[in-house]
């Protein structure tokens, strides 16, 4: 089955900026869709299709892909952009797949 | 704008069948290109990819778990149902069902932009 590997936690000191990795072979044909989810909320979906913003999303959200690797910056990190981020993409079969998710803490 | 909400039990003792209902609105499971997931997480875990129905009831499941889950539809009801067989206590989780857009193209690949609340279901005798 498929699998989406990240880092399980970053680190950022308040307006730096920040890049959260995803690796996996689906990434080499489909893009890569971020998620972002505090604390006892859902996940809220902050890009897809590479880099691609969802409306409401700040600017300081972006994506982008190399091989089998996708990346969510956030240029100018934000103490509300402390968070779980989670990477997720379909595969051959169609199927969905998420990664486990990296912990970002804004210092 | 589009909601969902999940419904269902809250406890379920092991090896009893899990039935959850995902209820929606601001969409039509029938219009071409929408479909619905459930997507899980254990308490302190990562998100966990469950099961997916297409407008056109083509249906994916998550190959460790295929053969427990059932995903079905009820367009009429707005309505998305998921059975889960077998439970065990390392099936506690809250459980999310999500919108998802899907599209194939070179410049666009399937993906959930609404999710529901959640709710949490707790496996134990």
């Amino acid at each position: 089955s498929s699998e989406l590997t990240q880092d399980p936690a970053v680190s950022v000191a308040l307006g730096q900026t920040v890049r959260i990795t995803c690796q996996g072979d689906s990434l080499r044909s489909y893009y890569a869709n971020w998620y972002q989810q505090k604390p006892g909320q859902a996940p809220v979906l902050v890009i897809y299709n590479k880099n691609n913003r969802p409306s409401g999303i700040p600017d300081r959200f972006s994506g982008s892909s190399s091989g089998n690797t996708a990346s969510l910056t956030i240029t100018g990190a934000q103490a509300v952009d402390e968070a779980d981020y989670y990477c997720n993409s379909r595969d051959s079969s169609a199927n969905m797949v998420f990664g486990g998710g990296t912990k970002l803490t804004v210092l | 704008q589009i909601t969902l909400k999940e419904s269902g039990p809250t406890l379920v003792k092991p090896t009893q069948t899990l039935t959850l209902t995902c209820t929606f609105s601001g969409f039509s499971l029938s219009t071409s290109g929408v479909g619905v997931g459930w997507i899980r997480q254990p308490p302190g875990k990562a998100l966990e990819w469950l099961a997916l129905i297409y407008w056109d009831d083509d249906k994916r499941y998550s190959p460790s778990l295929k053969s427990r889950l059932t995903i079905t539809k009820d367009t009429s009801k707005n309505q998305v149902v998921l059975t889960m067989t077998n439970m065990d206590p390392v099936d506690t989780a809250t459980y999310y069902c999500a919108h998802l857009l899907y599209c194939s193209s070179a410049n666009c690949h399937q993906y959930f932009d609404y999710w529901g609340q959640g709710t949490l279901v707790t496996v134990s005798s």
